[in-house]
């Protein structure tokens, strides 16, 4: 099945300690997002990339950052994690936003930062 | 930015009744999208809507796109435990890539 998948599913990382947290899709979407979920609050976008063009929020800390070395794969980067980014980390793909603006999700990553 | 106030916040209700839900905009939207959250996951797509007037149905789940373009709402028929979770509203326009979300609402289903 066409799916996007999210690895690992939880991670635990330092404070101040880089980490990387990974999607892919089969889906061959041209679009794929990357969103912060804290408890109870809806997904928060923090990027996207539309083919290789990169599209940063304007409130995303320079902390994070993305990498999509390909169609498939895109990438998460924390910097420096700090306390307050514990969250979940949703990675979502979407065709073309301009057709049919339906995403789907991945699993998430749900990231302790200790 | 284009602000999306869903209501209710949270809803407990009886196995086998009937829920609704809203979710409205200052702004207008060309897509509607309702989706469910179950705890540790992420959101599954429900129900896609574009086009102002559209009703859409998925087995128990309906949801309509509101003729303004600025409201949506879902309608789950005859609940059961399963459909336990947080429901997000969600609208997209076409001048932009991105998606906003409603707050969720939070549905229990009592046995």
């Amino acid at each position: 099945d066409a799916m996007v998948i999210q690895n690992p599913r939880y991670q635990v990382t330092q404070f101040g300690k880089p980490v990387t947290l990974s999607c892919s899709q089969t889906l061959n979407h041209n679009v794929m997002y990357w969103y912060q979920q804290k408890s109870s609050q809806a997904p928060k976008l923090l990027f996207h990339y539309y083919d290789k063009d990169f599209n940063n929020e304007a409130d995303t800390p320079d902390n994070f950052q993305s990498r999509r070395p390909n169609t498939s794969f895109c990438f998460l980067d924390i910097r420096s994690p700090g306390l307050g980014d514990a969250a979940m980390y949703l990675c979502a793909t979407s065709r073309d936003p301009s057709i049919r603006g339906e995403q789907y999700f991945g699993p998430g990553t749900r990231l302790t930062v200790t | 930015g284009q602000q999306l106030n869903q209501s209710p916040q949270s809803m407990f209700i009886q196995e086998g009744e009937d829920v609704s839900m809203n979710c409205t905009s200052s702004s207008i939207f060309n897509t509607w999208l309702w989706y469910k959250q179950d705890p540790g996951e992420g959101p599954v797509l429900l129900i896609a809507l574009y086009k102002a007037g559209e009703l859409t149905s998925n087995g128990r789940l309906t949801a309509q796109f509101g003729i303004t373009r600025k409201d949506s709402f879902l309608n789950i028929s005859a609940s059961i435990p399963s459909d336990v979770g947080i429901y997000f509203c969600a609208g997209q326009s076409y001048n932009n890539n991105d998606m906003r979300f409603g707050a969720g609402t939070r549905l229990t289903v009592k046995p």
